[in-house]
């Protein structure tokens, strides 16, 4: 199985900050990768597709870059509603997998 | 709008056998690839398997396949999961998603506990 780790598991930011959120993959994965955000007490929704695809809907802050084993999600100025917990995703091959998430909260 | 609305969760002994109902709308359920992903308390994500638009091939998380099925239903627009022979660790939420690569649409979820 292909592993996803994400770093750093918290991250501790002040509004009007821009952030990168890790995801590094065990193995290469090309650009079969991709993002979601889970606010609490809530289901997951896609941010970006295919590591750097933007989703219809989907604020313009929010970015994606990688390929192969190292990817970046990147918020441009944290707004409050972005205090979420962010996974990763491949679908480069079965099973699908998640990373372990990173958790962006308030400083 | 598309909705996609889990059922069928509660409190299960272990061993027992439990069968989760997701009803879509707001699209054509027979053109997607189906797929169900899990939750577990602690928050780690696990795919569990999808399900092609025509019924025509499912893939499972190894782990999980000699105890859970998929199947569908088009025609009531229903996507289901069959568990069997559960056990403490398949307690979570479980969510009904659409697609087979990107889970572009998810449901509420519906919580399962496996406890005695």
């Amino acid at each position: 199985d292909i592993v996803l780790t994400q770093s750093p598991a918290t991250l501790s930011v002040t509004p009007g900050e821009s952030v990168s959120l890790s995801c590094r993959a065990s193995q290469g994965i090309s650009t079969s990768k991709h993002w979601y955000q889970q606010k609490s007490n809530e289901s997951p929704r896609l941010l970006i597709k295919y590591a750097s695809q933007s989703i219809s809907g989907i604020p313009s802050r929010f970015s994606g870059s990688g390929s192969g084993t190292d990817f970046t999600l990147s918020i441009n100025r944290v707004e409050s509603e972005d205090f979420s917990v962010y996974y990763c995703q491949q679908s480069y091959s079965l099973p699908r997998t998640f990373g372990g998430g990173t958790k962006l909260e308030l400083k | 709008e598309v909705q996609l609305v889990e059922s069928g969760g509660g409190l299960v002994q272990p061993g027992a056998s439990l069968k989760l109902s997701c009803v879509a709308s707001g699209f054509t359920v027979s053109d997607y690839w189906m797929s169900w992903v899990r939750q577990t308390p602690g928050k780690t994500m696990e795919w569990i398997g999808d399900f092609k638009y025509d019924g025509s091939y499912t893939n499972y998380a190894p782990s999980l396949k000699n105890r859970f099925t998929i199947s569908r239903d088009n025609a009531k627009s229903t996507l289901y999961l069959q568990m069997s022979n559960v056990r403490s660790e398949d307690t979570a939420t479980y969510y009904c998603t659409r697609g087979v690569t990107t889970f572009d649409y998810w449901g509420q979820g519906v919580m399962v506990t496996v406890s005695s």
